[in-house]
């Protein structure tokens, strides 16, 4: 089945560790994007990439890094530079369509926290 | 600033109710989504509408541009349709600049 899988589901760091979150799918899809979700918050763009080998940052990019080597994975790094990085990490992807939005499908989400 | 409210925050109703969840946002946007999350966290996309009304079973998702209003209604509800709610806004521009509102948490009870 074509999905986007996202691991682990649950992720304990020590501060100060980096930690890479995994983001596969087999949609085919060219853009995929990580979202960050804090209690009473809601969903906030990390980073994007709309195609391999090239990504933007989001709203609340300092402290993580993103690369898009292949099509069908997009990890996220939280680095230690990241001064709040306990929360849901989601990951999505979506076939964009000439600059008009298009449906987004969302993987499972790893929930980090840091010791 | 772009900006996305939803309300209620909480709602509890009882099993066989109509629910509706409000959207508004601040200015004019290219599309409007709603999402449903799960207790586990996982996330679905109901519905991506830029205008009128779309039906998908027991879920209706209305928009009205005018207003910059938009409803997510659930027919005969059911305890397995308690989630969280989320609508989010495409204000145009590069990918991914969805805004997103902070939610509704739905309860069915039996």
């Amino acid at each position: 089945d074509g999905g986007i899988t996202q691991s682990p589901k649950y992720l304990f760091r020590k501060e100060g560790q980096n930690v890479t979150l995994s983001c596969e799918q087999n949609l085919n899809h060219d853009a995929m994007y990580w979202y960050r979700q804090d209690p009473g918050q809601g969903l906030r763009l990390i980073y994007y990439s709309q195609i391999v080998n090239d990504f933007q940052k989001g709203d609340i990019a300092e402290g993580y890094s993103v690369s898009r080597e292949k099509k069908e994975s997009f990890p996220l790094t939280v680095t230690s530079a990241q001064k709040n990085p306990t929360a849901f990490y989601l990951c999505a992807s979506s076939i964009p369509a000439g600059g008009l939005t298009d449906t987004q499908y969302f993987g499972p989400g790893t929930r980090l926290t840091v010791l | 600033k772009n900006e996305v409210e939803q309300s209620p925050q909480n709602l509890t109703a009882q099993e066989g109710e109509f629910i509706t969840i409000n959207c508004s946002y601040s200015v004019g946007i290219s599309a409007l989504h709603w999402l449903q999350q799960h207790p586990g966290g996982g996330v679905v996309s109901l519905f991506m509408l830029s205008s009128g009304k779309k039906k998908h079973g027991r879920l209706i998702a209305t928009i009205n541009i005018q207003e910059k209003h938009s409803s997510l209604h659930i027919t005969a509800s059911h305890p397995r349709d308690s989630a969280v709610y989320i609508c989010a806004a495409d204000y145009g521009g590069s990918q991914g600049n969805l805004i997103f509102g902070k939610g509704t948490k739905l309860s069915v009870k039996p």
